[in-house]
Order: structure tokens, then sequence, then C-alpha cells
């Protein structure tokens, strides 16, 4: 069965400080990864979206960047943190681009202080 | 745990009643929905889906009812228990998924 991870589960952060936050997918192959950030009492905002290795698409103008190294995993980094990046952020994965049911990891909760 | 779900309108129901989570989607031409549950401090999980060629689809107590004329999604729940409690949000494809904000559900025992 397919799992995904993401690590850390929390992180408080201050302002300017890099960020680096990892997610991997187990038990599938070529999955399309996403990254959202999820504030409260909001919905989920697509963040970037990946098909393939090296293959990022952006979706919002932000101080935060990705990047897929390996086939299963999909890293969200930041170079300096602003307040505004507080967060819960959740990776997913689907079977099809934007078609499927996206299966989500269990979030990391990002505070920038 | 994250404080998913502040703000959200909230839906009390007594435990062993029938829930119904309303969701007004935004684009005539989307095709697919989806009904997430999301508990405090994780990530969404998958409740159940329908395409637009369908009103309805049924899973284990759980219903949704969709009605493209007024762009409505519905999900109901049978015989709510404690272990519903959480923010239920929809989700329609169009183009890419696009999230409600969501509804808190609480359950009363």
């Amino acid at each position: 069965s397919q799992t995904i991870h993401q690590w850390p589960a929390t992180l408080v952060q201050p302002v300017g400080s890099p960020l680096s936050l990892e997610c991997t997918v187990e038990g599938t192959s070529n999955p399309n990864l996403y990254w959202y950030r999820q504030a409260a009492g909001r919905g989920l905002q697509l963040l970037f979206y990946s098909v393939g290795i090296g293959q990022i698409s952006s979706e919002v103008p932000q101080n935060l960047s990705a990047s897929r190294p390996q086939d299963r995993q999909f890293i969200l980094s930041s170079k300096k943190l602003l307040l505004s990046d507080s967060g819960f952020y959740l990776c997913a994965w689907s079977v099809r681009l934007m078609r499927d049911e996206q299966f989500f990891g269990p979030g990391t909760r990002l505070t920038v202080l | 745990g994250e404080s998913v779900g502040l703000h959200l309108p909230t839906l009390s129901v007594q435990e062993g009643d029938n829930s119904i989570i309303n969701c007004a989607y935004s684009n005539s031409a989307s095709d697919y929905f989806i009904w997430y549950k999301q508990e405090s401090g994780k990530g969404p999980q998958f409740i159940i889906d329908i395409r637009s060629n369908m009103d309805k689809r049924q899973g284990q107590r759980v219903t949704v009812l969709l009605n493209k004329t007024v762009k409505h999604l519905s999900l109901q729940i049978a015989a709510t228990q404690p272990g519903d409690s959480a923010v239920y949000f929809c989700a329609e494809d169009y183009n890419k998924l696009i999230f409600g904000a969501g509804t808190r559900l609480a359950v009363h025992p």
C-alpha cells in the first residue's frame, strides 16, 4: 500500500532563517506531487505541483520554492522565511495530475517568529 | 495540534443523528468532486467522491449528493458517531482541485 511521509511534524523558525520541508511517498512510482498551505480557517492553497523529477510548476508567486530530486521525494524550501509563511503545510500525491483523489501526508506545522 | 477550523461554520449534532454538510462550488464546468475529513493536527482524508455524470453516490454511512443546477454538493453522514468530529471540506476539480474552507462537525454524546 502507498504511504506518504512528511517531516518535521512541527517547526518553529525565526524570521529570515532558511526552510526545508521534506515529503516522501512509498509504494507507488511516478506520482504527481503537490505542496499545499493551509491557514487557520481557510481552505488549502496549492503552492507547487510536480509531474516528474526536476519538473516543478508554481501556482502562486511567493517566498517559497520546491524541488523534486527523486521520483518519490518532494522538498519545499525558502532562503529567508517571512512571518506570513507560518501555516500548516501539506504534501499530497495522486495518480493522474489534478484529475484524481489526492492522498495527503500528515502535514508540517510551521511557526515563524 | 494544528488549529485548522478556527472561525469555520460549525454543525453540532447528537450522537446517532444524521448529519448533512453542505458545500457550494464555484465552477459549472467542474466534473469531479471530493469530500475530505480533517481531524485536528492531521492531513485530510478522502471520504467519498462523485463525478458530474452522477447526482448521488453512497459509501459506508456516507452519501454525497450533487446538484449541478445550483452548484451544490452535500455530504450526509448516517448515525453520526463521536469519531466523526472533524472539519469536512469539499473540493472541485476545475483544472486543479479547488478546496472549500470547510465545516466543523461537532458530535455530542
